[in-house]
């Protein structure tokens, strides 16, 4: 079935660090991809997603690219803020099937640091 | 839009009580979802419905567990009899269609003492 992994957590960070969380997939035909955040006390939002492959996603000053030939949708951010302090999450969706739905990884909290 | 509504965002009850959840979806979303999140199991899909039918009901823990979807507008997750174990924070998500871009909700959190 489908699968999303993402890197084990959690992720500390002092502020302007570079930030990349992994992930990869594993999927039938072409999935969409999508990276969630969950800030303290709140539900899940959508960050960034990409639709096909090569299409890179971005939002915030996070990007992600759809990378069909090594299966992954790495997250990045040049330069982190303590304001970015959050679970992240990894998800897929297959379209197509009465059972099409989207798939999550376990998630990472990110902290950063002043 | 006032996004996906849950109600109440807190409840603290007995074990063996009853325990009803409320959502309301998006407006002319199709898809509903029912979540668990936990610090032990991460975020856990309960059920789902599609057009008000339940299509997947693989993640509902036990019996104790029911979900229903009277109309486009309004969903509730009863657990009966409650215990310890289900303190979780619950989310409520819905989509345009089923494999399409989530909104949640803010969540329930459930204690059951």
């Amino acid at each position: 079935g489908d699968s999303v992994t993402q890197m084990e957590g959690p992720v500390t960070l002092s502020e302007e660090a570079f930030l990349t969380i992994n992930c990869t997939y594993t999927a039938t035909g072409y999935p969409s991809l999508f990276w969630y955040v969950q800030y303290p006390g709140e539900g899940l939002q959508l960050l960034l997603k990409a639709t096909k492959a090569d299409d890179k996603g971005s939002n915030k000053g996070f990007e992600a690219t759809y990378r069909k030939e090594t299966t992954s949708f790495h997250l990045e951010k040049g330069s982190v803020q303590v304001s970015d302090s959050a679970v992240y999450f990894c998800a897929l969706s297959a379209p197509g099937g009465a059972n099409s739905k989207l798939t999550f990884g376990k998630g990472i909290t990110l902290s950063v640091r002043p | 839009d006032a996004g996906v509504i849950q109600s109440p965002r807190h409840e603290v009850t007995e074990m063996g009580q009853e325990v009803t959840l409320r959502c309301k979806p998006i407006s002319g979303h199709n898809s509903l979802f029912w979540y668990r999140q936990t610090m032990m199991r991460g975020l856990e899909l309960l059920i789902y419905f599609n057009n008000n039918v339940p299509i997947d009901d693989s993640g509902m823990p036990e019996d104790r567990f029911s979900a229903k979807m009277p109309n486009a507008s309004f969903s509730t997750l009863k657990i009966q009899p409650s215990e310890p174990r289900d303190s979780a924070v619950y989310f409520c998500a819905s989509s345009l269609r089923q494999e399409e871009t989530q909104y949640f909700g803010p969540g329930t959190r459930l204690l059951v003492l």
